[in-house]
Formats: C-alpha cells, structure tokens, sequence
C-alpha cells in the first residue's frame, strides 16, 4: 500500500520554464512534508519542506504547495535549470510515529 | 558540521553471506534512519533508531537487522544475502523533523 505516490516517474523540461512536480497522499495524519533531489550515487539532498499548517513554502526557485484537501502537494522549479536534472522525490512525515514515508520518485531532465 | 559518512560505499558479496554496514550520523542527532532504493521501488524504509532503540520497522524479513550505539552510530546487518539485496542501501540522521542521508552503500550480490 503506497501512501505516498508520484504517479509520473519522468518529466523533461525545456530550461527556463517551469518543473511542476507532484505527490499525492493518503494518510491524513501526515503532518509535515519534504522534497529531495537525487543524484546517482549520491545521498538524496533535503531541498524544501512544509508543515500541514501551512500551503506554501518558497526558497529561491524553489516553491511547494500543500493541499490539504485534496492530499496533494506539489513542487515548482522556476526557472529550471539543467543542473535540476535528476531524480526528485517526496515524503511525508507522521510526526507521531516519526516514520517517513517516501515516494517513489521523479526523474526530471532540464533541456538546454 | 560534518555529514552523515557511511562505510564501506561499495560491497561485492555472495549469496549466502552476511553483510554488515555502518552509518556515523551529524553530530547531535539522534535518529538514524536505514533505506533500501532499488529501481523503480523508490526509498523503502527499514528501521529507525533512537537513542539505541529501534524505534519504527519496516516491512522486511528478519534477515535485516540493526543496532545503534551509544554515540548514535548505526550499523545494519544482512544475513543470508539474496540476488534481490542487491541495492543502494542509504542511511540518514534527523534531528527531529527533516532527515539528511548519507552517500549510501551499493551492494551487489552475485
């Protein structure tokens, strides 16, 4: 039972626009949520997160949406840049088990 | 601070033999986090530790196992080592809210 989804395992982009990528989630007792970048071989990197309190955080180029009712959270990317390609995935945290649970990821290609 | 290290970063092992792995967290944090990433499966959680205590398990046979010491260090162990093991093994620390992974460690099991 995959309670966290990314139901699109790749988007390319054309560098300059905009990434929009997308999770979706089942558990409602998800109260905080962050995004990472991976890199092959590499760790994935905290990127940006978000507290259920909240339905948008921003860092730079980097944005998250959080809906609550309809259980979805999303991350934009402007502009993109071709040093964003990679893998990305979302998680979700239930803050009273500490447990995270993870997607299963994005693989996102910038175009130059 | 320096980042979560984990040794070794490759593993070349065969079926039937055990492995063991080791993860130093950021200093200070308490949790240690254990992730098996396999193509196409994403991050699949195994166990956390806190505080030398295995805190959350996830859904894998008992051949994997865990231990965390006193200086929070963590070492996971896989006994009996399946084709299907092979994977990026990552570990990650927290503090509280947010983890920071390691590099990870790749095994392959021949």
């Amino acid at each position: 039972d995959q309670q966290v989804k990314q139901n699109s395992p790749s988007l390319s982009v054309q560098e300059g626009r905009i990434s929009i990528l997308n999770c979706d989630y089942t558990n409602s007792m998800f109260d905080y949520f962050l995004w990472y970048k991976k890199y092959p071989a590499e760790g994935p990197t905290f990127l940006i997160s978000i507290s259920s309190i909240k339905d948008k955080n921003e860092d730079g180029r980097f944005t998250v949406f959080l809906n609550k009712s309809a259980k979805h959270l999303s991350l934009h990317i402007v502009p993109s840049q071709p040093g964003d390609s990679a893998v990305y995935f979302c998680a979700a945290l239930d803050s009273g088990t500490y447990k995270y649970i993870f997607g299963t990821g994005t693989r996102l290609k910038v175009l130059a | 601070k320096a980042g979560v290290t984990q040794t070794p970063r490759y593993l070349i092992k065969t079926r039937g033999q055990q492995v063991t792995l080791s993860c130093s967290p950021i200093s200070g944090h308490r949790s240690v986090s254990w992730y098996q990433q396999t193509p196409g499966q994403g991050l699949q959680f195994l166990f956390e530790y806190f505080s030398e205590t295995q805190r959350n398990k996830g859904n894998f046979p008992g051949r994997f196992s865990g231990r965390q010491f006193s200086n929070s260090r963590s070492e996971m162990n896989v006994s009996t080592l399946e084709l299907g093991d092979s994977a990026l093994y990552l570990c990650a620390s927290s503090p509280g809210y947010g983890q920071y992974f390691g590099p990870g460690t790749r095994l392959t099991v021949t």
